[in-house]
């Protein structure tokens, strides 16, 4: 079974630094693409970034980049997702999901539980 | 980026009512559409992808079509538990991005 447990959000100030966790168990970890999703309250979803299962390529929105970092560990089957100078915009419910292919995100077909960020002003 | 819209942004229909929700890319995007149920307080599920393919496990009442530009997904009878909020979301080109959301209540 597919197991996916988003860990490390929390309350933090803004311009501070978060650093989320995925935990991965069920499938070939390496093997899969992974994204993160955000949703701020009471609002639709956002493509966050994504990162290749196979080359480590990564990929930002352009609302986050150059301030949020993904990467991942094959060994640990975890997936990672660095929050620096963190805004008050930043503040959602963030899910780590797997995607369907080993490369560049196209469809996320398993997902975690979220975890809530909350930056406050 | 390309920007998806999705219409109606919420809809009320009775237990066993066909329902139809549209999703417009604003450029082609061939077939490289997905479809997502979110019910409250819970994450997201994959539906539909490749705009017309039904995920494993997925009832079907539930389908997708359309191409290029114009997308849509439909529940041929509505159930009490597909209470939820739907996306479309386009893979065509990074940064994936989604449709803004409908919200499906039973009247």
């Amino acid at each position: 079974e597919v197991q996916l447990v988003e860990s490390g959000g929390g309350l933090v100030q803004r311009g501070g630094s978060l650093r989320l966790s995925c935990a991965a168990s069920g499938f070939t970890f390496s093997s899969y693409a992974m994204t993160w999703v955000r949703q701020a309250p009471g609002k639709g979803l956002e493509w966050v970034s994504g990162i290749s299962g196979s080359d480590g390529a990564t990929y930002y929105a352009d609302s986050v980049k150059g301030r949020f970092t993904i990467s991942r560990d094959n060994s640990k089957n975890t997936l990672y997702l660095q929050m620096d100078s963190l805004r008050a915009e930043d503040t959602a419910i963030y899910y780590c999901a797997k995607d369907v292919t080993a490369l560049v995100p196209t469809a996320m077909n398993y997902w975690g539980q979220g975890t809530l960020v909350s930056v406050s002003s | 980026d390309i920007q998806m819209t999705q219409s109606p942004s919420s809809l009320s229909a009775s237990v066993g009512d066909r329902v139809t929700i549209t999703c417009q890319a604003s450029r082609d995007i061939s077939n490289y559409l997905n479809w997502y149920q979110q019910k409250p307080g819970k994450a997201p599920k994959l539906l539909i992808y490749d705009a017309s393919y039904l995920e494993t496990g997925v009832p079907s009442r539930f389908s997708g079509g359309g191409s290029g530009t114009d997308f849509t997904f439909t529940i041929s009878s509505l159930q009490p538990e597909d209470i939820a909020t739907y996306y479309c979301q386009q893979y065509d080109n990074l940064p994936l991005t989604f449709g803004g959301g409908t919200k499906v209540e039973i009247k």
